[in-house]
C-alpha cells in the first residue's frame, strides 16, 4: 500500500522554538509538497520540491524553510515558531510523469499548536 | 491568477438525499480539474478528475462534468450515505510536471441517518 508518512500527528511548541516536521514517501515520487490547512482558507502551498536538493516557494513561504536531502524525505522547518503558525500541516507527493497531473498522495497531517 | 471557488458549508443532508457541491474556477487556458475528499482524521485523497472540457469524472457514485462555458465542475451524487460525511475540495492544476494544485476552501458535508 502506497504511503506518505508524517512523523508527528500532534505537536505543541512554544513561541520561538525551532520546529521540524518530517515527511517520508515510499512511492519513489519526484515531487513533494507542504501545505497548511486552515478553516475557511482551504489548503495553501508553502513549499514544494521537484527533485532532491531542489525547492521552490509556494504561496506562503514566509517563516518556513524546507530540506530535501533524499528523494523520499521532505522536511518543513519553522526557524522560530509563532502563534500564527498554529495550523494543520499536510505533506503530499506525486509522480512527475505524463498523464498523472494533479494526483497527489497526502499524509494524515500534523497538527501544530504554538503557545 | 488562477483560483477555485466552492460553495460554503456545512452542507447537511439526510441519508439517500441528492448532493450537489458547486465549484467554479478562474484560469487561463485549459486546466485540469479535480475533487479531493478528506474523511475525518485522514489526509486528502483524490476522488475524481477531468482533464478536458466536457469530460466527466466519476468514482464511488460521485460525478462531476468539466463545463468550460460556465467554468464549473460541480460535484454530484444521487444518494448520499453517512459514510460520505467528509470535507470535499475542488482543485485545479495547469499541467506541468510539478503538479502544483490550487485548492478551493473546502465544503464540509454532514450526512445524517
Amino acid at each position: 500500500d502506497v504511503k506518505v508518512t508524517q512523523s508527528s500527528r500532534y505537536l505543541v511548541k512554544r513561541t520561538g522554538e525551532k520546529v521540524f516536521l518530517e515527511c517520508v514517501q515510499d512511492m519513489d515520487h519526484e515531487n513533494m509538497f507542504w501545505y497548511r490547512q486552515d478553516p475557511g482558507l482551504g489548503l495553501r502551498l508553502i513549499y514544494f520540491s521537484y527533485d532532491v536538493k531542489m525547492k521552490e516557494k509556494g504561496d506562503i513561504p514566509e517563516g518556513y524553510s524546507v530540506s530535501r536531502e533524499k528523494k523520499e524525505r521532505f522536511s518543513l522547518i519553522l526557524e522560530s515558531a509563532s502563534t500564527n503558525q498554529t495550523s494543520m500541516y499536510l505533506c503530499a507527493s506525486s509522480y512527475a510523469g505524463q498523464g498523472v497531473y494533479g494526483e497527489l498522495f497526502f499524509g494524515e497531517g500534523s497538527r501544530l499548536t504554538v503557545l | 491568477g488562477n483560483s477555485v471557488t466552492q460553495m460554503e458549508g456545512p452542507v447537511t443532508l439526510s441519508e439517500e438525499a441528492f448532493l450537489t457541491i458547486n465549484c467554479t474556477y478562474t484560469a487561463t487556458g485549459y486546466p485540469s480539474l479535480f475533487w479531493y475528499v478528506q474523511y475525518p482524521g485522514e489526509g486528502l485523497q483524490l476522488l475524481l478528475k477531468a482533464t478536458k472540457a466536457d469530460d466527466k469524472g466519476s468514482n464511488k457514485g460521485f460525478e462531476a462534468t468539466y463545463r468550460k462555458e460556465t467554468t464549473s465542475f460541480h460535484l454530484e451524487k444521487g444518494s448520499v450515505q453517512v459514510s460520505d460525511s467528509a470535507v470535499y475540495f475542488c482543485a485545479l492544476v495547469h499541467g506541468g510536471a510539478t503538479n502544483k494544485l490550487i485548492f478551493g476552501t473546502g465544503t464540509l458535508l454532514a450526512v445524517q441517518p
